[in-house]
């Protein structure tokens, strides 16, 4: 089974430090793993994807995300936090037929 | 940018009126999905399809329904709205075969029963 687990409901960083959003997956396979944002009243947007090509995955706006197959754990990073990155975070794994399974989310706060 | 669209954006509707919530995708996929997202963020599946014909429920239990006549369209309809209905509404569609691939997700519907 697939299962993915967000470590914390709401991080707060200020602006310019960085980010870490912490996700820790379970599969009984190697997983495909996902980072989605998603902004006030908006859809979800990916922000990168791990697809076992590489386990350094970078992703659109400064985001990036490492595989550790031994800790089973895919966490989100930037270096720099900027205002625009305020928004909700899901950790997502699918299974071989296309099942997404989500994280319960992430609210990031950037303090100016 | 996805090719998924959902109308309405947002809904006001009186209790006891039937709804059908609309989504549409341009790229071919198989796969569609509906998720219902309560303000504490959490996504929970209540339904979704692996193609035309086909409709299967998620893991949360609702009381909508769900159609797929095409393969691009993939509607969502309560017969008596209540406001425990009340909820944003995800559609979102992927390639069903294709290994490491992502969904793609409309921008959501905002539906209020009062």
């Amino acid at each position: 089974a697939q299962s993915v687990t967000q470590l914390d409901s709401h991080v707060s960083v200020s602006e310019g430090t960085p980010v870490l959003l912490r996700c820790n997956y379970s599969s009984s396979y190697s997983p495909s793993l996902f980072w989605y944002v998603q902004h006030p009243n908006k859809g979800l947007q990916l922000l990168l994807k791990y697809t076992s090509a590489a386990t350094l995955v970078k992703g659109i706006n400064g985001f990036e995300a490492e595989f550790k197959k031994s800790e089973t754990s895919f966490h989100l990073t930037k270096p720099s936090a900027h205002m625009s990155d305020a928004a909700e975070y899901f950790c997502v794994v699918s299974d071989l037929r296309n099942q997404f399974y989500f994280g319960t989310g992430t609210s990031l706060t950037v303090i100016p | 940018e996805a090719d998924i669209y959902q109308t309405p954006r947002y809904l006001v509707i009186g209790t006891g009126k039937k709804i059908t919530l609309e989504c549409s995708q341009t790229m071919g996929h198989d796969k569609m999905y509906w998720y219902q997202q309560d303000p504490g963020m959490e996504l929970h599946l209540i339904h979704y399809s692996y193609g035309v014909n086909s409709t299967e429920k998620g893991d949360l239990s609702s009381e909508s329904t769900v159609s797929r006549i095409r393969t691009e369209h993939f509607p969502l309809t309560l017969e008596s709205a209540r406001p425990s209905h009340t909820s944003q509404y995800l559609c979102a569609s992927s390639e069903l075969d294709r290994r490491n691939t992502e969904a793609f997700f409309g921008q959501g519907t905002r539906l209020t029963v009062v």
